[in-house]
């Protein structure tokens, strides 16, 4: 299908903020969501934001959503080693059930 | 709840082999989905069931690729004949929640296929 697009790496230190972009494809999407990768796992919904939200802020982790510009991002605060991980950005499309996945972002932390 | 389960966690196979992969979802989930992760591609949906009925199989990327649900505990991969590209992670997620597409994933079947 169309591409959900992230960048494939980020490297920061520990402590500081980190914050990971998505631009995805389809408007109509009722939900956008970040999910989580650790090494060996599957993924594991982080948070999502309902589409006719601009910003959602749960704990160490702020989402904001740029409708106009079909651009999502996950802001972590505080990072942590265990932090480290890949994030997927996700959406679907005509707010059915089917999810359509991004590239993936590998989150490196560095101590 | 144990969460989705997938068997097996590792298979390694010889091109030309059968290869079934299963997935138990999470009991009182009405969907279930087969992903497929390589580096190359990321993470592609396959196919996906309601209700023990396939939906949507335009991701099965070609004939010897067949999937079934024939209750709404049990869903099976199978791959006849396998091949070197078909090596991949292959993931079963399951959803019923109040957020539509909030998936459930099992832990994966990393497949080798020699």
């Amino acid at each position: 299908g169309e591409d959900v697009e992230q960048s494939l790496f980020l490297s920061v230190r520990e402590g500081d903020s980190s914050v990971i972009n998505c631009t995805y494809t389809d408007s109509s999407s009722t939900y956008l969501y970040w999910y989580k990768q650790e090494p060996g796992a599957g993924l594991q919904l982080l948070t999502y934001i309902f589409s006719n939200m601009d910003m959602k802020q749960d704990q160490r982790l702020t989402v904001l959503l740029n409708k106009k510009d079909k651009h999502l991002s996950l802001r972590i605060a505080d990072t942590q080693t265990g932090d480290s991980a890949i994030y997927f950005c996700a959406e679907n499309p005509g707010g059915y059930q089917k999810v359509t996945f991004g590239t993936g972002t590998k989150l490196q932390v560095i101590p | 709840d144990a969460g989705v389960i997938q068997s097996p966690r590792h298979e390694v196979t010889e091109m030309g082999q059968e290869v079934t992969l299963r997935c138990k979802p999470i009991s009182g989930h009405d969907y279930l989905f087969w992903y497929r992760q390589t580096m190359m591609r990321g993470l592609e949906l396959l196919i996906y069931f309601n209700n023990n009925v396939p939906i949507d199989d335009s991701g099965m990327p070609e004939d010897r690729f067949s999937a079934k649900m024939p209750n709404a505990s049990f869903s099976t991969l199978k791959i006849q004949p396998s091949e070197p590209r078909d090596s991949a992670v292959y993931f079963c997620a399951s959803s019923s929640g109040p957020l539509d597409g909030e998936l459930f994933f099992g832990e994966g079947s990393r497949l080798t296929v020699l």
